[in-house]
């Protein structure tokens, strides 16, 4: 079945360090990929996506991109924030299979 | 509207109650999740509904269970339930699977087990 493996955590950074959250995955085919966030006492919500190899999913500052050849998504930021302390969530989904596949996710915290 | 709706978002019940859970979402997405989250754990899948029908039970015990009155609703009804159910009750909604498979999440329900 499909898997993923995240970055152990937590992760504890200093406000505008560098960020990497290291993901990678076992699907069948060429799953899409999701970065998905939840903040304190909240649902989750997605950060970003990539469906194809090479494809870079970017938002709020974050990056990820879909590397085929090494199955991984890892997660990125230049110059974290206070307010991007959460638990970051990595998931692949294959096509015709509604389920995502959670990683256990990562918790970041940042001091100012 | 990208939102999904959960109520309530705070529910205590003991074990001899019945009580429901409800979602909501106005995207027209076709397909509607159930998940549970544990804390520290991530959320894990108990149903999925396509088109308004089960189309994946996680072999929940029976004292769940889902319904999908209509495209636009979910319903989890709670029989029963024991202690080590409490968790964040987590609904969710997409288009569909692969790439379509972006869900967008409601703010959940927390519920305590008495």
């Amino acid at each position: 079945g499909d898997s993923v493996t995240q970055m152990e955590g937590p992760v504890t950074l200093s406000e505008e360090a560098f960020l990497t959250i290291n993901c990678t995955y076992t699907a069948t085919g060429y799953p899409s990929l999701f970065w998905y966030v939840q903040y304190p006492g909240e649902g989750l919500q997605l950060l970003l996506k990539a469906t194809k190899a090479d494809d870079k999913g970017s938002n709020k500052g974050f990056e990820a991109t879909y590397r085929k050849e090494t199955t991984s998504f890892h997660l990125e930021k230049g110059s974290v924030q206070v307010s991007d302390s959460a638990v970051y969530f990595c998931a692949p989904s294959r096509g015709g299979n509604e389920k995502l596949t959670f990683g256990t996710g990562t918790r970041l915290t940042i001091i100012p | 509207d990208t939102e999904v709706t959960q109520t309530p978002k705070h529910l205590v019940m003991g074990m001899t109650n019945k009580k429901s859970l409800k979602c909501e979402q106005h995207m027209g997405h076709r397909a509607m999740y159930w998940y549970k989250q544990k804390a520290k754990k991530p959320p894990e899948l108990m149903f999925v509904y396509s088109y308004e029908k089960l189309s994946i039970n996680e072999s929940v015990p029976s004292r769940f269970s889902p319904e999908c009155p209509n495209s636009s609703l979910l319903n989890l009804h709670l029989h029963a339930l024991q202690p080590e159910d409490s968790a964040l009750y987590l609904c969710a909604s997409s288009q569909g699977s692969g790439v379509y498979n972006e869900q967008f999440f409601g703010p959940g329900t927390r519920l305590t087990v008495l």
